[in-house]
């Protein structure tokens, strides 16, 4: 079974401040993580996705995450937020690593970013 | 740059109606799959499908859902007498080597 707790429902920051969006896994397998991004009424978007190769992971938009085994997380962060990041955060798991998968979704992180 | 679409962008339907949701997922993309977000709660899997079969189901994904590729390009959901507890924001996905690709989603609301 795995599982996905993202430790934060919401998230304020200041534009040109850094973000950190909080994610711990639980996995029976060396999962797959990924984080997507959410817009107001618009499909889920990959942001990266850790397959266990590099533990830091960088992916779109400034974004970047890192694989800490140790603490089975999976945090998000990024040097300076922009208007543009406000959006949901889905922290994301699958046991697999073929094109089939089936994921298993945390709650979301609302970012709320502020001029 | 492809994109999984989905009609419609929202549907309100009445207890006990059937509903047809819609999915064009991307052109060479072999697996597909229908995943819900009831309202301040997860996106939950629902259902996975590949050579025109179930490849799993979720127990959410009870007698009354069922999927269907009609025609070589669309994926459908259908639920047959909707209930008050099948409102919620439905996303379709699918993927060819690795990623899910998702859907903008369809919202269903059932009065």
């Amino acid at each position: 079974a795995q599982s996905v707790t993202q430790l934060d429902s919401h998230v304020s920051v200041s534009e040109g401040t850094p973000v950190l969006l909080r994610c711990n896994y639980s996995s029976s397998y060396s999962p797959s993580l990924f984080w997507y991004v959410q817009h107001p009424n618009k499909g889920l978007q990959l942001l990266l996705k850790y397959t266990s190769a590099a533990t830091l992971v960088k992916g779109i938009n400034g974004f970047e995450a890192e694989f800490k085994k140790s603490e089975t997380s999976f945090h998000l962060t990024k040097p300076s937020a922009h208007m543009s990041d406000a959006a949901e955060y889905f922290c994301v798991v699958s046991d697999r690593f073929s094109g089939y998968s089936t994921l298993t979704f945390g709650k979301g992180t609302m970012l709320l970013v502020s001029p | 740059e492809p994109e999984v679409t989905q009609t419609p962008s929202h549907q309100v339907t009445q207890m006990g109606q059937e509903v047809i949701l819609r999915c064009v997922p991307i052109s060479n993309h072999l697996y597909f799959y229908w995943y819900r977000q009831i309202l301040g709660q997860k996106v939950e899997f629902l259902v996975s499908f590949y050579n025109n079969e179930i490849s799993e189901k979720s127990e959410i994904f009870d007698d009354q859902f069922s999927v269907e590729r009609p025609d070589g390009s669309n994926f459908t959901l259908k639920i047959r007498s909707t209930k008050l507890e099948d409102s919620a924001m439905y996303f379709c996905a699918s993927s060819g080597d690795y990623e899910q690709y998702f859907g903008p989603g369809t919202r269903l609301t059932v009065t």
